[in-house]
């Protein structure tokens, strides 16, 4: 109950393409997502991040969509450019009693120049 | 403004051993948060520290110890090192011990033990 579930483990994208990373949760006390993005050797660096009251929050060219009743949340990356090339986590935390954050598995985008 | 800094960036140590990692918050955080993160994997919770009081603490065995100083900085100290062990640490600062801050994480430190 504690899993943040995250796909693709893996996608590749054309330069101007639309990338889709979907995330899952079943715990029901999670009520803020943040998303990460990481280059290699480095540490996560926040992109993003929504609480359940809204069922979309953009950003430039990132998006995050949230399907409450599904318990589903999703990252759009707009006109994606080879420097978006990273691995991407999303994660949940309560925002009561217990405040870690339950990190996704990632997924590691490719875009192609 | 400086970000979250951890020391050091990378070290090797052998089964059995000991070692201290450390990390500076972000200026005007308060908060610190340890994480794990093996390769190819998402960062895993440590714990957490506020007010100088370990607040959280995620599946981590008593080896993983940690301390947070007056100025907010913080140590992770882990015990008989195991090779299991081997893998990036990250501390993360946040204003405040609370769900919905957003933690900022630093660059890492790389622990290799052979």
């Amino acid at each position: 109950q504690q899993q943040v579930k995250q796909s693709p483990q893996s996608l590749i994208v054309q330069k101007g393409g639309i990338s889709i990373i979907n995330c899952a949760y079943e715990n029901t006390a999670f009520d803020y997502f943040p998303w990460y993005q990481q280059f290699p050797g480095k540490g996560p660096a926040l992109l993003i991040a929504i609480r359940p009251d809204v069922s979309e929050k953009k950003e430039g060219r990132f998006t995050i969509s949230f399907n409450k009743s599904a318990k589903q949340f999703s990252l759009h990356i707009m006109d994606s450019q080879p420097g978006d090339s990273a691995t991407y986590f999303c994660a949940a935390s309560p925002t009561s009693g217990t405040y870690k954050y339950i990190f996704g598995t990632g997924t590691r985008l490719k875009v192609l120049a | 403004d400086a970000g979250v800094t951890q020391s050091p960036t990378h070290l090797i140590k052998t089964r059995g051993q000991q070692v201290t990692l450390r990390c500076s918050p972000k200026s005007g955080h308060d908060t610190v948060s340890w994480y794990q993160q093996a390769l190819g994997q998402g960062p895993q919770f440590i714990f957490q520290y506020y007010e100088e009081e370990e607040r959280q603490r995620g599946n981590f065995p008593d080896r993983f110890s940690g301390h947070q100083f007056p100025n907010y900085s913080s140590e992770l100290n882990v015990n008989a090192l195991l090779l299991g062990d081997s893998a990036l640490y990250l501390c993360a600062s946040s204003l405040k011990a609370a769900g919905d801050q957003p933690q900022h994480f630093g660059d890492g430190t790389r622990l290799s033990i052979l």
